[in-house]
């Protein structure tokens, strides 16, 4: 079955500090494997996602994830906080089989950026 | 473009009353999926719905239901309310079957729903 875990609720990092949110993942095929990010009272927006080729992805504000397969994680990184990053931040997972399989979502990371 | 839509942005029912969410999907998109967040939970998906076929369901029950329109616009309706339904219900949308492509699925702002 396909799944995705988000080790850790809450994530507290400092300004100018580099930041880390972890995700493990599970599928039975080859992994498609999305960031978002949602902010207070409003929906979820896409952050980056991996599907083939080389194992860092660059995304939207800054952010990137790298995909390891040996240890089936895809942990979303930023050189530098900013205050403005704090929010929730979701991973989510679909395997690559033309399955009609929905996505699956982690149950979220707590980010939040001191001043 | 336009995003993805919802309405109405907050709902509060009391149990046993029904509700139906709406949501239109970002122009030239045909697939619409549904999700349940609550802090506990989490996104739980609901279902997904693809040239006004139902594709997948999730583990919810049968009070849970949808439709989607020629127009790709989605409703979601929920009959007996309980108050474990309370949660924001977001919608997604994207080109094509969400299961079935590398497609990112694309969020409208969601709809508050609380039970009373």
């Amino acid at each position: 079955a396909q799944s995705v875990a988000q080790p850790e609720d809450q994530v507290n990092v400092a300004e100018g500090n580099p930041l880390t949110v972890k995700c493990t993942y599970s599928v039975s095929g080859n992994p498609y494997l999305f960031w978002y990010v949602q902010y207070p009272n409003r929906g979820l927006q896409f952050l980056l996602k991996y599907i083939t080729g080389d194992n860092l992805v660059k995304g939207s504000y800054g952010f990137e994830a790298e995909f390891n397969k040996s240890q089936t994680s895809f942990h979303l990184k930023k050189p530098s906080a900013l205050v403005s990053d704090s929010a929730l931040y979701f991973c989510a997972v679909r395997d690559g089989a033309d399955t009609g399989n929905q996505f699956y979502f982690g149950t979220g990371t707590s980010l939040t950026v001191i001043p | 473009k336009a995003g993805v839509t919802q309405t109405p942005r907050y709902l509060i029912k009391t149990r046993g009353q029904q509700v139906t969410l709406s949501c239109s999907p970002i122009s030239g998109h045909r697939s619409v999926s549904w999700y349940q967040q609550t802090p506990g939970q989490g996104l739980q998906f609901l279902f997904e719905y693809f040239s006004e076929t139902q594709r997948n369901k999730g583990n919810f029950p049968g009070r849970f239901s949808g439709r989607q329109f020629s127009n790709s616009r989605s409703e979601m309706n929920v009959s007996t309310l309980e108050l474990g339904d309370s949660a924001l219900y977001l919608c997604a949308s994207s080109p094509k079957l969400a299961g079935s492509s590398t497609d990112t699925q694309y969020f409208g702002p969601g709809t508050r729903l609380t039970v009373l």
